[in-house]
């Protein structure tokens, strides 16, 4: 079966780093996206990862390994506005996104 | 219009009755999704279209139908809705559906909340 496991909350202090983890098994692999979804909203395209390494973007960057079937979202200098639930989706070998439960990030003053 | 639109925004409706959910994108986007979001679950795929006069069935497709008769439009009908189909809905385009590239993000449209009582 397909699998996408990250946890299901975490708390941060605003101005602190927050990494948030992927871990999957999918048929196939086509490339990791990350989302971020505040409540009451739609998902909104944060990342893409299609090779092993580091995208940085701002104060976000995402992290992929394949060889591991694992990805972290790694979120900087935090502020109130990141409060959200952050999706982490893989496209399989139908290049159909397969998601995960989504994190809800709470951000604490 | 502006990115892709949804209709009703939410709607309550009597278990056994049809409904149509509306979903209207204007960036020329070739495939379209719905998806439904329920809380502790990850969002599930009902069906898609890759292009226009083509659809497909997703990962939870029953009690659903869909037709794509032109690029803009992918509305979602519920025969004979029951409590189940209570949820989120989400419709999402994207330009390229058979490529993994970073321009075949997913746009979503707002969302519709469905309850049936």
């Amino acid at each position: 079966g397909q699998n996408i496991d990250q946890p299901t909350e975490m708390t941060a202090t605003e101005g602190a780093i927050v990494q948030i983890n992927c871990t999957y098994q999918t048929s196939g692999f086509n490339g990791l996206f990350w989302y971020q979804q505040h409540a009451g909203e739609a998902p909104t395209f944060l990342s893409y990862n299609v090779l092993d390494g580091l995208e940085e973007k701002g104060r976000f960057s995402s992290f992929l390994s394949r060889s591991k079937g694992y990805s972290y979202l790694l979120l900087k200098e935090l502020q109130m506005k990141d409060s959200a639930s952050y999706l982490c989706a893989v496209m399989d070998s139908n290049y159909q996104l397969i998601w995960g439960a989504g994190t809800k990030l709470i951000i604490k003053p | 219009i502006a990115g892709i639109t949804q209709a009703p925004t939410s709607q309550i409706l009597a278990a056994g009755r049809r409904m149509t959910l509306r979903c209207t994108q204007d960036m020329r986007h070739n495939a379209m999704y719905w998806y439904r979001q329920d809380l502790g679950l990850g969002l599930r795929l009902i069906h898609y279209s890759n292009t226009a006069g083509t659809t497909g069935k997703g990962e939870v497709p029953d009690g659903y139908s869909v037709s794509r008769a032109n690029t803009d439009d992918f509305p979602l009908t519920l025969a004979s809705a029951v409590p189940s189909q209570t949820s989120v809905y989400f419709c999402a385009s994207s330009g390229s559906p058979l490529l993994a590239d970073s321009y075949n993000e997913q746009f979503f449209g707002p969302g519709t909340r469905l309850t049936v009582l």
